[in-house]
């Protein structure tokens, strides 16, 4: 079974400083790897995927997360936080390989920028 | 933002009374998905589909049902409500032709049981 953790309920920033919102993953074979965020009264939206290759990869926002396979993490980061980056993000994982398609959520990390 | 409709935005209904859920799509996307969103939990998978008629279940699967006749719509059924059920319902979409491509999300549904 995959499943996926986010350690952290809250992350609180100040803007300007580096953010960074953690995940860890358990899937049985090779993971592909999400982040979405939401606002208020929103849908998800996406941010960014890993599915192979170079292990940083960027997204949308100046958003990018780092794949750790011997650590089982997906931490998703950017370098100078924006109040408009407060938002609920998650990180989601699905297992690769054909015939499954679950896409599986951690439980959010609310993320707050301070002025 | 991908063609994804999602019907009624917000719903009050009665326990005991069946419900039902829809969503539309205008992408021709073969993954469909339900999913809830209550605090703490993040989104639980309830159940998918990966084709018309072909449909499995997910994590929270008790006490719902779904249906998908055609491509582009995927019900979603509370067959008897109860207030353990009172949560926001999102539907999702997804792709995969040679690689993956990430799921896109309509804009929920609000379901109250009281």
């Amino acid at each position: 079974a995959q499943s996926v953790a986010q350690p952290e309920d809250q992350v609180n920033v100040a803007e300007g400083n580096p953010l960074t919102v953690k995940c860890t993953y358990s899937v049985s074979g090779n993971p592909y790897l999400f982040w979405y965020v939401q606002y208020p009264n929103r849908g998800l939206q996406f941010l960014l995927k890993y599915i192979t290759g170079d292990n940083l990869v960027k997204g949308s926002y100046g958003f990018e997360a780092e794949f750790n396979k011997s650590q089982t993490s997906f931490h998703l980061k950017k370098p100078s936080a924006l109040v408009s980056d407060s938002a609920l993000y998650f990180c989601a994982v699905r297992e690769r390989g054909e015939g499954d398609y679950k896409l599986s959520f951690g439980a959010g990390t609310t993320v707050t920028v301070r002025a | 933002d991908a063609g994804i409709t999602q019907s009624p935005r917000h719903k009050v209904t009665e326990t005991g009374t069946p419900v039902t859920l829809r969503c539309h799509q205008t992408e021709n996307h073969r993954y469909m998905y339900w999913y809830r969103q209550d605090p703490g939990h993040g989104l639980r998978l309830i159940h998918y589909s990966y084709g018309v008629k072909d449909t499995d279940k997910g994590e929270v699967s008790d006490g719902y049902s779904v249906s998908r006749s055609k491509t582009e719509d995927f019900l979603l059924t509370l067959e008897s409500a109860t207030s353990s059920q009172t949560s926001v319902y999102f539907c999702a979409i997804s792709e995969s032709r040679g690689s993956v491509t990430e799921a896109f999300f309509g804009q929920g549904t609000r379901l109250t049981v009281v």
